[in-house]
């Protein structure tokens, strides 16, 4: 079953314009990460955040972790026509070693130039 | 330094036949995980693999093994494929099985099954 679940399903916003994507978990983890996806290719890693982190930053992206509500977004800002992507969070099972990764659905990111 | 790949990219079968898929692992990391990725979904967890065992599995039917080289590469293997089985399939590695870090994925090898 999915893990976590992300919301919007789909974003569209113009250039220059912030992204905020979100993302609910339903266990306790001990990382949280996100990832991009480009048409349907592999997925490039963005960010990953351990439970004991509540904010981390790199580059536009900036992503918060709140595990009192098991929830975390990803924000980012001045967006551009290449940040148009599918966007996925991942948790990990922490009563498993090696990290098995749940996803949830993904955002669809379309930025309009 | 070489990130994760995969191969083939694209690959066609009929249904009955059988697949095997290749990945090499980012240099430095030896464990390899496998996930499936239907049209529209996130990526499933099939197994992962460390020093050359399964470790965890997913809920998959048997029809998926794999294998893990000396090297830390990996297969995927499918046999019996089912129209069903047509996905993107998709490699991740990590470093240090025992410790939470991050997985790094390759483009995927896109499997249709006619």
């Amino acid at each position: 079953s999915q893990q976590g679940e992300e919301d919007p399903q789909a974003l569209s916003i113009q250039e220059g314009e912030n992204a905020t994507m979100n993302c609910s978990y339903k266990t306790s983890i001990n990382n949280l990460q996100w990832y991009r996806q480009n048409s349907g290719r592999g997925l490039v890693h963005l960010i990953l955040i351990r439970s004991n982190e509540r904010e981390k930053h790199s580059g536009r992206l900036r992503v918060t972790l709140d595990t009192s509500k098991k929830s975390s977004s990803l924000l980012i800002t001045a967006s551009r026509a290449a940040d148009t992507a599918s966007y996925f969070c991942a948790t990990d099972d922490p009563y498993n070693q090696g990290g098995k990764l749940i996803f949830g659905q993904g955002t669809e990111l379309s930025v309009k130039p | 330094d070489a990130g994760v790949t995969q191969s083939p990219t694209h690959l066609i079968k009929t249904r009955g036949q059988q697949v095997t898929l290749r990945c090499s692992p980012k240099s430095g990391h030896d464990t390899v995980s496998w996930y499936q990725q239907a049209l529209g979904q996130g990526p499933q967890f099939i197994f992962q693999y460390y020093e050359e065992e399964e470790r965890q599995r997913g809920n998959f039917p048997d029809r998926f093994s794999g294998h893990q080289f000396p090297n830390y590469s990996s297969e995927l293997n499918v046999n019996a494929l089912l129209l069903g089985d047509s996905a993107l399939y998709l490699c991740a590695s990590s470093r240090d099985y025992y410790s939470y870090n991050e997985q790094f994925f390759g483009p995927g090898t896109r499997l249709t099954v006619l």
